[in-house]
């Protein structure tokens, strides 16, 4: 299984702040990139996916690649409290996904 | 659009019984994982089904566990017999050609 590294949080940002998480990838082949929400207690959600270099960005969230660095984010702007939750990254591997360890995030009021 | 369902949602029962999840994913999916979710070990991957068909079984912990898929709506993961350390969140996931996979609620195991 190809590893899939995630800044190791927690991450606390206050309310209304920008939320950068950070994913690096070992394969440099991988052509599909996830991110899941995953509140506590709650099976993850999918919240973006990308595929090409560059920036895709859907309401407050962002995702960012950079396939030269095996190295992709995503930004939450305007932090709110809902946001707070467990985010995995996840990388194509074929015909299933490798999910890093997760980097739980707390919005504070 | 009905999600991925699984069955049950929470299952306690004692060591060495036999443990049977449930899953029905999503109409049109094709592909079918089972996965596994601890603190220590994140989430894991134990088997993946295309078109009813196991592929990939290698993240299967052991012998005691088996998985099946009858049909195109409906998947079975076994524990037999069950120990304390299978104790964990089993996930149920589906996708269709060429998208992203859905999660199920999953099932919450605690073996005693």
């Amino acid at each position: 299984q190809k590893e899939v590294e995630q800044n190791s949080g927690p991450l606390s940002v206050p309310e209304g702040a920008i939320a950068s998480l950070n994913c690096t990838y070992s394969d440099r082949g991988s052509q599909s990139f996830f991110w899941y929400r995953q509140y506590s207690g709650k099976s993850p959600e999918l919240i973006m996916f990308i595929y090409s270099n560059g920036d895709k960005e859907d309401g407050r969230f962002t995702a960012q690649l950079n396939k030269a660095s095996q190295y992709v984010s995503l930004l939450i702007r305007d932090s709110q409290p809902s946001d707070s939750a467990t985010y995995l990254c996840a990388v194509n591997d074929g015909y299933k996904l490798s999910f890093g360890a997760g980097t739980t995030v707390t919005v504070r009021a | 659009d009905a999600g991925v369902i699984q069955s049950p949602r929470h299952e306690v029962t004692e060591m060495g019984q036999e443990v049977t999840l449930r899953c029905k994913p999503i109409s049109g999916h094709n592909s079918l994982f089972w996965y596994r979710q601890t603190m220590m070990r994140g989430l894991e991957l134990l088997i993946y089904f295309n078109n009813n068909v196991p592929i990939d079984d290698s993240g299967m912990p052991e012998d005691r566990f088996s998985a099946k898929m009858p049909n195109a709506s409906f998947s079975t993961l076994k524990i037999q017999p069950s120990e304390p350390r299978d104790s964990a969140v089993y996930f149920c996931a589906s996708r269709p050609p060429d998208q992203p996979q859905h999660f199920g609620d999953g099932t919450r195991l605690s073996i005693l």
